[in-house]
């Protein structure tokens, strides 16, 4: 079973299109992330959850809405997408715990915005 | 939270050791250093971490100088499947800590 999965691997739209990333972890883990890499390989926490409540949220544009039905669970949801959010997009979690940042990352949505 | 500092590329021999420097001069007490590798096209996968002790698991061996300002990710026995990106990352124990990744070392293995 995958530890942390994340569906659409792919997927391709207009500017302007409202899109859905999903991300399920089995691993009973507390905190959960989103994450995005950029064209130059940059990798940027956007948000963080910890037991369904937003802990991070790293200036992202409020476009950009995480929600988090249940602790396994933290979904991102894109409003009006523009060409710079183009990007791989990960999921994470982690166990938590004091100096603990273990992360288990999804294998990555790629995000292509037209 | 410490910045740190990578060779931008590194070749390694199949079976081989790999070594994997890093500087981490301005770390403070409480700051750990994590090690991830991302492979093509992959999530990033966590390999190590440490605070003042060397440490070894069944991936690598992560060593670090007595001052902390630098650190040394040791793979053994280096195969084609660890080609990859290697981040080296502090992290501050305290509240809201979060990993700064900077742009890592690609490490290519060669048969």
């Amino acid at each position: 079973d995958t530890a942390v999965s994340q569906t659409p691997k792919y997927l391709v739209t207009q500017m302007g299109n409202d899109k859905s990333i999903k991300c399920e972890q089995n691993l009973g883990h507390d905190t959960m992330y989103w994450y995005k890499q950029d064209s130059k390989k940059f990798l940027k926490i956007m948000f963080s959850y910890n037991n369904k409540e937003l802990i991070i949220n790293e200036t992202v544009p409020n476009r950009f809405s995480p929600k988090s039905p249940d602790k396994a669970h933290l979904n991102l949801h894109i409003n009006s997408l523009e060409l710079g959010d183009s990007a791989v997009y990960f999921c994470a979690s982690s166990q938590g715990g004091q100096g603990s940042e273990k992360l288990f990352f999804g294998s990555g949505t790629q995000l292509s915005v037209l | 939270d410490a910045k740190t500092t990578q060779p931008t590329s590194m070749d390694c021999a199949e079976g081989r050791a790999a070594n994997l420097p890093c500087n981490h001069s301005t770390i403070s007490g409480n700051e750990y250093v994590y090690w991830y590798r991302q492979i093509h096209s992959q999530g990033p996968q966590y390999i190590i971490h440490g605070l003042k002790n060397n440490e070894t698991n069944e991936m690598a061996s992560l060593i670090i100088t007595e001052d902390r300002k630098s650190s040394t990710l040791i793979l053994p026995h280096a195969t084609l499947r660890d080609t990859a990106v290697y981040y080296c990352i502090v992290l501050n124990a305290g509240n809201n800590r979060k990993l700064i990744w900077g742009l890592g070392t690609s490490l290519a293995v060669n048969p």
